[in-house]
């Protein structure tokens, strides 16, 4: 059973079109990310929810827009997409609060590659 | 300059070498640390994590933080083919939920 997956793995769209990537955990976790990992291996984080509420908002074009319908879900949508935002893209699951590292560790899912030609 | 430094390799050792890679930061801040292990086209999957300073075995794996220094490592014994990989560092503050990943070093392991 994974434990974070992406849904798509591959997406493959042309300049301008609007797209969806979709997360889901089953960790029970309450915190999720988005990730974006270029062409040199490169991962930055992008957002992160904390029980469905942004707590991290990195400096990200705003034609990209996450959204948390709950905790266990992470979506993110891009708008008129850009050769730029060729890359792949992960989401990452955690588990907030309670005492030690623990809260730090977080899951990754396989990525969704994402090409713009 | 980026807050992680890390070489991205490749790094080739023979088989049963000990692998050893490190990262430099620049954020005493920093106050977590941890090690992501990324096969080609899969996601980071955690090997090692410490908190501050020290030393931490977990089987083949060695992970060392120096905060006097902003200096850590990761040491991998009787390194294996199958240890092929990138190797990610990444840190975060005493909030710990942005992590600050390093580049990542590739490796490979020849039999």
């Amino acid at each position: 059973d994974t434990a974070v997956s992406q849904t798509p793995k591959y997406l493959v769209t042309q300049m301008g079109n609007d797209k969806s990537i979709k997360c889901e955990q089953n960790l029970g976790h309450d915190t999720m990310y988005w990730y974006k990992q270029d062409s040199k291996k490169f991962l930055k984080i992008m957002f992160s929810y904390n029980n469905k509420e942004l707590i991290i908002n990195e400096t990200v074009p705003n034609r990209f827009s996450p959204k948390s319908p709950d905790k266990a879900h992470l979506n993110l949508h891009i708008n008129s997409l850009e050769l730029g935002d060729s890359a792949v893209y992960f989401c990452a699951s955690s588990q907030w609060g309670g005492g030690g590292p623990a809260k730090n560790i977080q899951y990754f899912g396989a990525g969704t590659r994402l090409s713009v030609l | 300059q980026k807050e992680v430094e890390q070489d991205p390799g490749p790094l080739s050792v023979p088989e049963g070498a000990i692998v050893s890679l490190n990262c430099t930061y620049s954020n005493s801040a920093f106050q977590y640390f941890m090690w992501y292990r990324q096969y080609s086209r899969k996601g980071p999957e955690l090997l090692m994590y410490t908190y501050s300073s020290g030393n931490k075995e977990d089987g083949r794996f060695t992970a060392q933080v120096d905060k006097s220094s902003k200096y850590i490592s990761l040491f991998i014994r009787d390194s294996q083919p199958s240890d092929s990989a990138t190797y990610l560092c990444a840190m975060s503050g005493a909030a710990g939920n942005k992590l600050t990943f390093g580049g990542g070093t590739r490796v490979l392991v020849k039999p």
